[in-house]
């Protein structure tokens, strides 16, 4: 799976929106983006994932540049329960129970 | 849907016993699951990919006598911690796969060898 470089920490005014950047240069072409996170002392949590377009749910959106070799995911309207660490992740998505390879993700603290 | 659950949530065992750690998936039929475990304020590392009806495969480093794993239905594996260390305390995950070959972890297992 290709590697993914997001930077350590960010921090976000409460309300505001966080925008988490990933760097994925040498994603493949039948490579998924997934975004997890992980709240303190909690197992990972799914947030959204995309090939090549973006995508929206009703926690984030992720916006793909459209040469795929990186993405944001945007919380509109972060919250305090919003602090958490996030990982982006590519995924080999050809039909089969593909490992995740988890990276040191984004430590994300939203603050009042 | 999709619920994965671990018990215990968290274990104190003492150095040399054994600690069993069981991983469900509530609502939907796993064949793979996966084992990972998180040392404090460092990322998930993959232990062992976990089959039904067949034998885990381990990543590089991990040792298969130690972390012993069942995969008995397709709705429990089981890691077995086998003569536990201090240093083998850490944070326990499983996920479990889909249908459609999408992962849900559970909630942790916090082990700590006295």
């Amino acid at each position: 799976d290709a590697k993914t470089t997001q930077p350590p920490s960010m921090d976000c005014a409460e309300g505001r929106a966080a925008n988490l950047p990933c760097n994925h240069s040498t994603i493949s072409g039948n490579e998924y983006v997934y975004w997890y996170r992980q709240i303190h002392s909690q197992g990972p949590q799914y947030i959204i994932h995309g090939l090549k377009n973006n995508e929206t749910n009703e926690m984030a959106s992720l916006i793909i540049t459209e040469d795929r070799k990186s993405s944001t995911l945007i919380l509109p309207h972060a919250t305090l329960r919003d602090t958490a660490v996030y990982y982006c992740i590519v995924r080999d998505y050809t039909g089969t129970a593909s490992k995740l390879t988890f990276g040191t993700g984004t430590r994300l603290q939203v603050t009042l | 849907g999709a619920v994965v659950s671990q018990h215990p949530s968290w274990v104190i065992c003492k150095s040399g016993t054994s600690v069993k750690i069981e991983c469900r998936s509530l609502d939907f039929q796993a064949t793979t699951m996966f084992w990972y475990r998180q040392f404090p304020k460092q990322s998930l590392m993959l232990m062992a990919t976990s089959n039904e009806g067949s034998k885990a495969t381990y990543e590089q480093g991990v040792e298969k006598d130690k972390f012993l794993i069942n995969h008995a239905s397709l709705t429990l594996s089981t890691l077995t911690v086998t003569s536990a260390h201090p240093e083998d305390s850490s944070f326990y995950i499983c996920s479990a796969v889909e249908n459609s070959y999408e992962q849900y972890f559970g909630p942790g297992t916090r082990l700590t060898v006295t």
